[in-house]
């Protein structure tokens, strides 16, 4: 069982807008601004595409955006695009030398 | 973009242990966070230590304390995760990874990681 929950699976059509929650506690997701986001395609490296709730690296499109409110935090796509469809991981600092992370949310795109 | 260039794939009896090298290409190798994370087959990942290397300070997941080593080669500029104990579910890829942007916090686990490396297989099997 992982520590942050996620639902297994998501789906929508090219153009339309989806949004995974991410579901921890006051202790993680609720305490710290350090929530993340990945993005892994199937056999390849996961990609950093959300830092600290809110903030896209370089070179990640405007269309992925973050937010978190209480002990939820949320990723949403926007304009889906058929290479969109990959696993998203959410994860967040809780505490010292505490890491953890969501199960993971598979993306389809219909 | 930073290189992380990490050493090959290994196989291993359990009880034994692994060392997975991690060699980064950022000019300033104190200013790197490293952590290593892994990711079991079909399986989601799983964050198990790190490193800021300015501050001297190393971090470990409460799931590995006793088990994981991280060591830090400043002249070869490489960062190792040794994993002992080997159990048939540590099977798994071990990725290396590396913070985008220094900030002022010692505590690795507070970082996002924007690179990557390669990802090594570790393979635990009789």
């Amino acid at each position: 069982q992982s520590a942050l929950t996620q639902p297994p699976s998501a789906s929508g059509s090219p153009g339309q807008s989806v949004t995974i929650s991410c579901t921890g506690t006051s202790s993680d997701v609720g305490r710290y601004h350090y929530v993340s986001w990945y993005q892994q395609h199937p056999g390849k490296v996961p990609k950093l595409i959300i830092y600290e709730v809110t903030q896209r690296p370089s070179g990640v499109p405007d269309r992925f955006s973050g937010s978190k409110s209480g002990n939820t935090a949320s990723l949403t796509v926007s304009g889906l695009r058929a290479e969109d469809e990959a696993a998203y991981y959410c994860t967040s600092h809780a505490g010292s030398s505490n890491l953890i992370f969501g199960g993971g949310t598979k993306l389809t795109v219909l | 973009q930073v290189q992380l260039v990490q050493s090959g794939a290994e196989v291993r009896k359990p009880g034994s242990s692994v060392r997975v090298s991690c060699k980064t290409g950022r000019e300033s190798f104190r200013s790197d966070v490293i952590s290593w994370m892994r990711q079991a087959p079909g399986q989601g990942l799983e964050w198990m230590g790190g490193t800021v290397l300015v501050y001297n300070t190393i971090d470990y997941a409460q799931t590995f304390r006793g088990r994981v080593t991280i060591t830090a080669d400043e002249a070869t500029r490489t960062v190792d995760m040794e994993l002992s104990s080997l159990r048939p579910e540590d099977t798994a890829i071990y990725y290396c990874v590396a913070a985008g942007v220094l900030r002022d916090h010692y505590d690795s686990s507070v970082y996002s990681f924007d690179h990557w490396g390669q990802g090594t297989l570790v393979t635990v099997s009789a």
